[in-house]
């Protein structure tokens, strides 16, 4: 089976401006958790999506949202982007076990 | 709550000698303890997992985890590294029945030849 896959890998946006980043989980992997990879904070939860529904969210701004597709990809989108979150951003994957991560979208804000 | 304490951010090694990287967890409910490892510019890979039975549990790669639940441990060690070991390494737990993930702050593994 493939792995988590990211979309984009690199990002580098401007303050003030949104983005939107993709992920596709294994294949008849239902649920995906988001994490927030910084040197400051280390790697914090965002939110979990199973079956298209929000199941967990973390401590973020609501400027974090997600959603998820019947096919179970999700996407997750920063709104008026600040330099604070500059970060690396990770995917997971889970069956009945345990998490499969994807490599991450890098994003810079400058 | 669950928290999760990695207690060294950095650990240099010479390549072929032993090394233990200590995790320590805290929480009020049962709990279930991750070992992950991530390699540069890359995500993060399953290292190994304690779930319930055995508390020694061994990774494909020679690394092996002891959860000892007096002490609220899960320290990671490998009798001798290699270069290749040389990453980041995070200890996590998650709550039974949630997928949510609490990661310490991470441990640096640097093998010198």
């Amino acid at each position: 089976k493939a792995g988590v896959t990211q979309t984009p890998r690199y990002l580098i946006k401007t303050r003030g401006q949104q983005v939107t980043l993709s992920c596709s989980p294994i294949s008849g992997h239902r649920s995906v958790s988001w994490y927030q990879q910084t040197p400051g904070q280390g790697l914090q939860f965002l939110f979990e999506y199973f079956s298209e529904t929000q199941r967990n969210k973390g401590n973020f701004p609501g400027r974090f949202s997600g959603r998820q597709f019947s096919n179970s990809r999700s996407e997750m989108n920063v709104s008026t982007l600040e330099l604070g979150d500059s970060a690396l951003y990770l995917c997971a994957s889970r069956d009945a076990g345990e998490q499969y991560f994807g490599p991450g979208t890098r994003l810079t804000v400058t | 709550a669950q928290s999760v304490t990695q207690l060294d951010s950095q650990v240099p090694v010479f390549e072929e000698a032993p090394v233990e990287l200590r995790c320590n967890y805290s929480s009020s409910v049962s709990v279930y303890l991750f070992w992950y490892v991530q390699y540069p510019n890359q995500g993060l890979q399953l290292l190994l997992k304690y779930l319930s039975g055995s508390t020694l549990v061994e990774s494909i790669n020679g690394f092996e985890a002891e959860f000892n639940k007096s002490q609220t441990s899960f320290h990671l060690r490998k009798p001798s590294v290699h270069i290749s070991d040389t990453a980041e390494y995070f200890c996590a737990v998650r709550r039974d029945g949630y997928n949510k993930l609490i990661f310490g702050a991470g441990t640096r593994l640097a093998v010198h030849p």
